[in-house]
């Protein structure tokens, strides 16, 4: 199975300043057809999991400009230009170039 | 838009069996891949099976093989997981999800299941 690991998994921001999450895989995830199968989702309290990033960096439908994802092969990053107070919550990285599919343990992200 | 909701949740004895519902409308089910996804109370995500448009293939996560089986019914867009000799470290919240683009796209509210004496 690929294990996936994230870090910090806790992080206080300052509303404004940016962020950066970075996520590791235990194996590639670069397919064939060049697309590494990397996705990012953040959790707010309360609520389902809500996808944010599809195959590394390609921001899903109505997910602001200010969050962007980056990465290759086995390291990846998840940055928030600027965060919001509305950010708050836990954030995950996923892979989908395997079944199991894994998720990361979970990135807490809080306000200050 | 799409839209999952799931069903079936509650508290069951250990050994105790349950069935998960999941109704999909707003996007083409019988086209996609669906999942079941789990989380534990304060814990992480888990993806537990997923299923093939066609309803044959099928993949589980090893801690529920032999004893989960999920289905679907595309005449009804509904997705199901058959949960039998449950065991109390599957409590969780029972998400289904879509898949798009590698990725899982659309997702239920949840359905909590809990497996306690």
């Amino acid at each position: 199975d690929i294990v996936m690991t994230q870090s910090p998994l806790s992080l206080p921001v300052t509303p404004g300043e940016p962020a950066s999450i970075s996520c590791r895989s235990s194996q590639s995830l670069l397919h064939s057809n060049g697309y590494n199968y990397l996705a990012w989702y953040l959790q707010k309290p309360g609520q389902s999991p809500q996808l944010l990033i599809y195959v590394t960096s390609n921001r899903a439908s109505g997910v602001p400009d200010r969050f962007s994802g980056s990465g290759s092969g086995t390291d990846f990053t998840l940055k928030i230009s600027r965060v919001g107070t509305e950010d708050v919550g836990v954030y995950y990285c996923m892979q989908t170039l395997q079944t199991p599919v894994t998720f990361g343990p979970g990135t807490k992200v809080d306000i200050k | 838009e799409g839209q999952l909701v799931e069903s079936g949740g509650g508290l069951v004895q250990p050994g105790g069996s349950l069935r998960l519902s999941c109704d999909a409308s707003g996007f083409s089910f019988s086209s996609n891949w669906m999942n079941w996804v789990r989380q534990a109370p304060g814990k992480g995500l888990e993806w537990v099976a997923n299923i093939k448009p066609d309803g044959i293939g099928k993949n589980y996560v090893d801690s529920v093989k032999g004893r989960f089986t999920i289905s679907r019914d595309n005449a009804k867009n509904s997705l199901y997981l058959q949960m039998d000799s449950l065991r109390a470290e599957d409590t969780a919240v029972y998400y289904c999800t879509t898949i798009s683009n590698s990725a899982f796209d659309y997702w239920g509210q949840g359905t909590l299941v809990t497996v306690s004496s």
